[in-house]
């Protein structure tokens, strides 16, 4: 247990279907970001968001929609997926945005599975 | 652009020491970080380099050398549980993480 929380473990859904991932940290934090790992390709930065206000997207399509109702959850909502956007999801957060060894603490992820 | 390579796969026996290399190519240099990632699991964080040289932490080591943009992390008397993949990240000049694809290690008895 990393202290970061990510629920649903494994979700499969329709290209037509709606659904969301949530993540929760109980470290105090200010800052969280989602990541979108696929087999053999680096970590893929989605969106970060500090003191709940989202500081960068990077050129993500609509279809992911992020939302951070407080500094402690981070929602990833999905709707009209593709099958190239299998993956796993993970959610991470970390004290702040500053230098430093700005350590990102992980949650175990979100394996998705886009039929 | 900017690159962070390592090798996709290694293998190594129980007991032994192995060596897993990154370089990298960035836009400015604010730290190199390396990361374990077990199957399933979270990536959690094992080392953090900014100056040149050498960090000891236990059984694993980290080496840093901005000039060669190159690291490598040093693990010592293997085991078992040391198979994961180990991620590499570059953080640039406007503090943003560079990841690496990861190395899976594979540890054999």
């Amino acid at each position: 247990e990393t202290g970061v929380t990510q629920t649903p473990r494994h979700l499969v859904m329709g290209m037509t279907n709606k659904k969301s991932l949530k993540c929760e940290q109980h470290l105090g934090h200010n800052a969280m970001y989602w990541y979108k790992q696929s087999a053999k390709k680096p970590l893929e930065l989605m969106f970060v968001y500090n003191f709940k206000e989202q500081t960068e997207n990077n050129s993500v399509p609509s279809r992911f929609s992020p939302e951070c109702p407080n500094s402690s959850h981070l929602f990833l909502h999905l709707h009209t997926l593709q099958p190239e956007d299998s993956a796993l999801y993970l959610c991470a957060s970390s004290q702040d945005l500053g230098a430093g060894a700005n350590v990102l603490t992980f949650g175990a992820g979100s394996r998705l599975t886009v039929l | 652009g900017q690159n962070i390579d390592q090798p996709t796969e290694m293998t190594a026996t129980e007991g032994a020491i192995v060596q897993i290399n990154c370089t990298y190519q960035t836009s400015g240099f604010n730290g190199l970080f390396w990361y374990q990632q077990h199957a399933g699991e979270a990536p959690t964080f094992l080392s953090y380099n900014v100056l040149d040289g050498l960090e000891e932490k236990g059984r694993f080591s980290s080496f840093l050398s901005r000039s060669k943009g190159y690291s490598y992390l040093l693990l010592k008397e293997l085991q078992m549980k040391d198979s994961a993949s180990y991620l590499c990240a570059v953080r640039d000049s406007n503090y943003q993480l560079i990841w690496g694809a990861g190395t899976k290690l594979i540890i054999k008895p």
